[in-house]
């Protein structure tokens, strides 16, 4: 059965850094998103992209974030500056059509 | 009021036993629901979309009343496999994005 692959599993960073996390959805899969869960609480949208540009994006998706699909199965979230609040688990999903998305793994985050 | 309101648990209930599982949302224009499931540390998983008229799949039965906006779910036969935590999950017109209850841990015990 066909997965959303994400890595790494774990990142460390210090804070002020920059962190690409990345996945590789399924293939035939047109929708893509990230969500990230603080630990204890729960998951939160960051960001839709479709058609090779980012269809929706919430609150928490400032400046600091990017997404890329830089060829035809990679998709990353780049944080720029990494804060100790960024710290989290981060699920990238996927979804052949609107209102279905399978999830990644995730990659926890940790900044110092 | 929060978007996904769902009592946190734990329910901790015996192996065989029936546990059901409730959940409101306060967005009217709320289009489509789900039942995820999430153990720990690890990422949310499918367990069932949510449609009106109700439906089964197996030991699970999901309900839903738009009038009351309010979501249900029903394990009959509990397995000890079935310890997770049940993610409340809905989505509204216009917008792709999916909305997550913080969830209700489900502990089930020999």
């Amino acid at each position: 059965e066909p997965e959303v692959t994400q890595t790494p599993s774990h990142q460390v960073t210090q804070m002020g850094q920059e962190v690409i996390l990345r996945c590789v959805p399924i293939s035939n899969h047109l929708y893509f998103y990230w969500y990230r869960q603080i630990l204890g609480q729960k998951v939160e949208f960051l960001v839709s992209f479709y058609n090779n540009e980012i269809s929706e994006k919430s609150e928490i998706f400032d400046d600091q974030f990017s997404v890329e699909r830089p060829d035809g199965s990679n998709f990353t979230l780049k944080i720029r500056s990494t804060k100790l609040e960024d710290s989290a688990m981060y699920f990238c999903a996927s979804g052949g059509q609107i209102n279905e998305q399978f999830f990644g793994p995730g990659t926890r985050l940790t900044v110092l | 009021r929060k978007e996904v309101e769902q009592d946190p648990g734990p329910f901790n209930v015996p192996e065989g036993a029936t546990v059901a599982f409730n959940c409101t949302y306060s967005n009217s224009a709320s289009q489509s629901f789900f039942w995820y499931r999430q153990d720990c540390r690890k990422e949310p998983k499918l367990l069932m979309s949510v449609y009106s008229s109700g439906n089964e799949d197996g030991r699970f039965t999901a309900q839903l009343n738009r009038a009351s906006q309010y979501i249900s779910l029903l394990i009959r036969d509990s397995k000890l496999s079935d310890s997770a935590t049940y993610l409340c999950v809905v989505n509204s017109r216009n917008t792709d994005k999916l909305i997550f209850g913080t969830g209700t841990r489900l502990q089930v015990f020999p």
